[in-house]
This record gives structure tokens, sequence and C-alpha cells, in this order.
């Protein structure tokens, strides 16, 4: 059984810059959501996707989009970079639509940097 | 807008004692409820998961859900260093998927 995968590890970007994280769902994982943690805090739900339609979105701005492609794998595309937006960007899949009852299983997260 | 409370710690229990985690959360209508461990640097992993009032146990883990409260404790016995780790409390519900407390600092003391 192949785990939630996240790419880049790492990524420093500057502010106004645009950011494109990747996530492959563990197998057999239809859903995938994507949350922001800054540090010392838990992490915020930004949004969901379920077979390729956001399927619930967070208290997040325009500038945070997703795409989940036929092979359930996802995107978090961030636009005109903040310095705020320097946080761990955690890719969770978990089964089902009705996610909300099904437990969340995270990949390691993409930690990007501001400057 | 609905919050999950926990205290932030840092929680010290001497090792092999019983740590108690707590949390509240702000929606009646909540359905499924969930512990999760993160250690300084890494992603967050499952322990517990719990959906009908009662007691859960898991080993050396026991999850305890009081709805009429809106509480829920994980409750770990004879404790180990390693799990000194922050612990995440989280809701999920219909409309809001699932939400996360802040978490809880516990140190077990050798």
């Amino acid at each position: 059984e192949t785990g939630v995968t996240q790419s880049p590890t790492h990524l420093i970007k500057t502010r106004g810059q645009q950011v494109t994280l990747r996530c492959s769902s563990q197998s057999g994982h239809n859903t995938v959501s994507w949350y922001q943690q800054a540090l010392g805090q838990g992490p915020q739900f930004i949004f969901q996707y379920y077979r390729e339609e956001e399927n619930g979105r967070g208290n997040f701005p325009p500038r945070f989009s997703g795409l989940q492609f036929p092979n359930y794998s996802s995107e978090l595309n961030v636009n005109a970079l903040e310095l705020d937006d320097s946080a761990l960007y955690l890719c969770a899949s978990s089964l089902g639509p009705d996610s909300y009852n099904s437990p969340l299983h995270f990949g390691n997260g993409t930690r990007l940097t501001v400057t | 807008q609905k919050e999950v409370e926990q205290n932030s710690g840092p929680l010290s229990v001497p090792e092999g004692a019983i740590a108690s985690l707590n949390c509240t959360y702000s929606d009646r209508g909540s359905q499924s409820f969930f512990w999760y461990r993160q250690y300084s640097g890494k992603s967050p992993e499952l322990i517990m998961f719990i959906y009908s009032n009662g007691d859960k146990e898991d080993g050396r883990f026991t999850a305890q859900l009081n709805k009429a409260s809106q509480y829920v404790s994980l409750l770990i016995r004879d404790s180990q260093p390693s799990d000194s780790a922050t612990y995440l409390c989280a809701v999920g519900d219909r409309d809001d998927k699932i939400i996360f407390g802040k978490g809880t600092r516990l140190h077990i003391l050798p």
C-alpha cells in the first residue's frame, strides 16, 4: 500500500510569486484535502477535492486554488504569495465524499518559506 | 465560527503514569472525532477515532467522547518518553469537514 507523498519537501519563494505543490494520494483513496499549518498552530483546512471536484473550502482567499486529477493526485496553487503564507502545507487523503467521517492520512508536508 | 479548543500545554507527566488530554468543541452537530499525534517537524499521524458516546480503547490509548458536554479526551496509559509530542484533536461535520485544534504539547519525564 502506497502512502501519501508530497513534493517538494521544502521551497523558498519571494513575495508576489506563485507556487504549485503536489500530492499523490494513498492507493484506494479518492478524496484529497489540503491544510496549512503555521508554526505552533493546528492545521487549517484549505479545501478538499473528491473525484476532481472541489468538495468543500475553508476560509482562504481565491488566490489559493487546487486541482485533482483522474488518478486522484492533486495540486495546490498559491498566487501572489504573501509573507504570512509561510507554513507547512499538508496534503491528506481519505476515502469517500463524506470524508468528515473518514480518518485523514497525511503526507510528510511541504515547508514553504516566503521571503 | 466553529472551534476546537485544547490547552496548549506543555503537559508534563512522569514516565509510567497516565496522560490525560482534553478537547472541547463548539458545534453540537459534530459527528466524528479524531486524535492525531505530531512529532516536531513531522506530519500528523492518526492515533484514534471515535464516533459514539463512551470509551474506545486501542492498546495504551483510550478515547472518551461525551457529546452532551461537547467534550472528547485521550488517555495514554503507561506513558513512555516516545509519547512526547503534540496531540491534535480534530472534529468532523458535514459542513466544515475536519477541523483541528491547536494541539497540546505532551512531555513525558523519564
